[in-house]
């Protein structure tokens, strides 16, 4: 069964654009939950989704937003970008919301100059 | 609110025991987990604890006790390759479960 995956892999962005991140997850995962991940903060949670509803969601800014599609891929997008928002972005997958086990992708590494 | 506290880093010796610690404070505990994030790679899974005691998984067990908000992770016969970090991570429901990874503890496996 394939992992999860992660695109892109690597971006590199300027201060005021904006990016969108791709998650696919596991075949019959149907939760997908973000988390940021930096060596100064560790891994934050950003929000979880399931069957196309943002579950539970993190502290961070309006700028930060998310979906999730029928198939369960989600992607989530990141408005007027900061250079505070450099950062490897980690997706993760479950079963079911709340499930207690994830899987987490390989994450996109965002630069931003 | 949720905290975590690991320390940040460790070193051991190839073939010895550790024991990494893990304290946390949580609203609506609903289960504590261990990850273990190599440079570079994702984070994966290890452990999960929802009722006090030891959960066993061949040379890593894990420890809970939801009294003292405390856990530890043990590696025995410790490899050079379990060199990595390893995340502490609380579920707790605090208007939503919500899963909150502590800073992580590196550990270095010395020859």
């Amino acid at each position: 069964k394939a992992g999860v995956t992660q695109t892109p892999r690597y971006l590199i962005k300027t201060r005021g654009q904006q990016v969108t991140l791709s998650c696919s997850p596991i075949s019959g995962h149907r939760s997908v939950s973000w988390y940021q991940q930096t060596p100064g903060q560790g891994l934050q949670f950003l929000f979880e989704y399931f069957s196309e509803t943002q579950r539970n969601k993190g502290n961070f800014p309006g700028r930060f937003s998310g979906r999730q599609f029928s198939n369960s891929r989600s992607e989530m997008n990141v408005s007027t970008l900061e250079l505070g928002d450099s950062a490897l972005y980690l997706c993760a997958s479950s079963p079911g919301q709340g499930w207690y086990e994830q899987y987490f992708g390989p994450g996109t590494r965002l630069t931003v100059t | 609110g949720q905290n975590i506290d690991q320390p940040t880093e460790m070193t051991a010796t190839e073939g010895a025991i550790v024991q990494i610690n893990c304290t946390y404070q949580t609203s609506g505990f609903n289960g504590l987990f261990w990850y273990q994030q190599h440079a570079g790679e994702a984070p994966t899974f290890l452990s999960y604890n929802v009722l006090d005691g030891l959960e066993e998984k061949g040379r890593f067990s894990s420890f809970l006790s939801r009294s003292k908000g405390y856990s530890y992770l043990l590696l025995k016969e410790l490899q050079m390759k379990d060199s990595a970090s390893y995340l502490c991570a609380v579920r707790g429901n605090t208007g939503g479960f919500k899963t909150i990874f502590g800073a992580g503890t590196r550990l270095f496996v010395k020859a």
